[in-house]
């Protein structure tokens, strides 16, 4: 089945970037997608990209995508602490109706 | 606007014991679904549902069941629970017509399963 992988930790400066990696498995999906997650909470989405695009651009937040190599990218500019929080990447593929395939997450710990 | 609300928040069970997890979502939604969280493994699709009336597995539906019997409400019926299921589960609905419909999550629950 599908699969979506990413690393567990990230720890960074405040003020520095961040970057999160991700790679998926599944050759048909269709959109990809990044939700945070603070603590005691759902998920919210961040942001998402269509899989015929390279990149996207939104204020801090920049999505990466190598469709080629099935590698997707998150980078926070300027991250602050209350960027703290477990980042998902996620993909929709086409098997199946609305089925969508988390990561583990990678939980991103902010340094001041 | 509620969006998608989940009750209890947290709930302790002795093993063998019953009970259902309540989900509610005011967005109209068609798609509904249930995923579980555990450290390390992200989150595994339970059960979905694309409308009323439908419900079909996901990931890991042993141990679990699920009726949708209106568009709102979608609860999840744990019939005997056992400590592997000590989890937390979160219940997440989106618009099933559009194919960039993202997922909107409820906070989640926190079961313990003694």
């Amino acid at each position: 089945g599908e699969d979506v992988e990413q690393s567990l930790f990230l720890s960074v400066r405040e003020g520095d970037s961040s970057v999160i990696n991700c790679t998926y498995t599944d050759s048909s999906s269709t959109y990809l997608y990044w939700y945070k997650q603070e603590p005691g909470a759902g998920l919210q989405l961040l942001t998402y990209i269509f899989s015929n695009m390279d990149m996207k651009q939104d204020q801090r937040l920049t999505v990466l995508l190598n469709k080629k190599d099935k590698h997707l990218s998150l980078r926070i500019a300027d991250t602050q602490t209350g960027d703290s929080a477990i980042y998902f990447c996620a993909e929709k593929g086409t098997g199946g109706y609305q089925k969508v395939t988390f990561g583990t997450g990678t939980k991103l710990q902010v340094i001041p | 606007n509620a969006g998608v609300t989940q009750t209890p928040k947290f709930q302790v069970l002795k093993t063998g014991q019953s009970m259902t997890l309540q989900c509610a979502q005011d967005m109209n939604h068609e798609y509904m679904s249930w995923y579980r969280q555990d450290p390390g493994m992200g989150l595994r699709l339970i059960h979905y549902s694309v409308g009323a009336g439908i419900t079909d597995q996901g990931e890991v539906p042993n141990g679990y069941n699920v009726s949708r019997s209106t568009t709102e409400d979608f609860p999840l019926r744990l019939l005997s629970a056992a400590p592997s299921q000590t989890s937390v589960y979160f219940c997440a609905s989106s618009y099933s017509g559009h194919n960039n419909s993202p997922l909107h999550f409820g906070n989640g629950t926190r079961l313990t399963v003694t």
